[in-house]
């Protein structure tokens, strides 16, 4: 059982270009979540989706977009990446609403803009 | 607006207890989770309190009080992996949750 993965690992990527994070779960659950964690920081939400056809936006959405085809895959992309986005991106996944559910984290994404 | 403080860093010694603390400030309350991160790793799920009271799960326990907006992460019998940083985390009125900072534990030998 995999959980949640994510791809790539890691990236560097010069400012301006677009980018796709990808980020897969294979345990059927119907809410998934794209945050970026920044030092000093707490978790930040860009994106959620609350079942598979659906999107919302978090606290931090701008330059961000995503998609929820299906169950199993939320990729999340950058248009025009800038340098403010150097962060690591974690995806997530729940049963039910994620705020009344324990989440599921994917190992991550360090993202470096130059 | 919404808040959520807790200690940056603390440190203590393998075999003891630590207790941390987390207040929070948020529209409306709908539970609170501590998680638990490793460096260079995925947060994972320690707690979740919606009731006042201590939560006791084998060396953790989680203790909320909603009338002062408070709740803390007790260790007992430190172990070195429990090294990490820990995330305490608000469900608001619109069942998102809010995140703190995360308190960075240091277990000394």
């Amino acid at each position: 059982i995999a959980g949640i993965t994510q791809a790539p690992t890691s990236q560097i990527l010069a400012a301006g270009r677009r980018m796709t994070l990808r980020c897969t779960q294979d345990m059927r659950h119907n809410a998934m979540y794209w945050y970026r964690q920044d030092l000093g920081l707490g978790l930040r939400l860009i994106h959620y989706s609350n079942t598979a056809g659906t999107t919302g936006k978090g606290e931090v959405p701008d330059g961000y977009s995503v998609s929820r085809a299906n169950t199993d895959d939320f990729p999340l992309t950058l248009a025009s990446a800038v340098p403010s986005q150097t962060s690591v991106y974690f995806c997530a996944s729940s049963d039910g609403a994620g705020g009344l559910n324990e989440q599921f984290f994917g190992p991550g994404t360090r993202l470096t803009v130059l | 607006g919404q808040n959520i403080d807790q200690p940056t860093e603390m440190t203590a010694t393998e075999g003891a207890i630590v207790q941390i603390n987390c207040t929070y400030q948020t529209s409306g309350f709908n539970g609170l989770f501590w998680y638990q991160q490793h460096a260079g790793e995925a947060p994972t799920f320690l707690s979740y309190n919606v009731l006042d009271g201590l939560e006791e799960k084998g060396r953790f326990s989680s203790f909320l009080s909603r009338s002062k907006g408070y709740s803390y992460l007790l260790l007992k019998e430190l172990q070195m992996k429990d090294s990490a940083s820990y995330l305490c985390a608000v469900t608001d009125s619109n069942y998102q949750l809010i995140w703190g900072a995360g308190t960075k534990l240091i277990i000394k030998p």
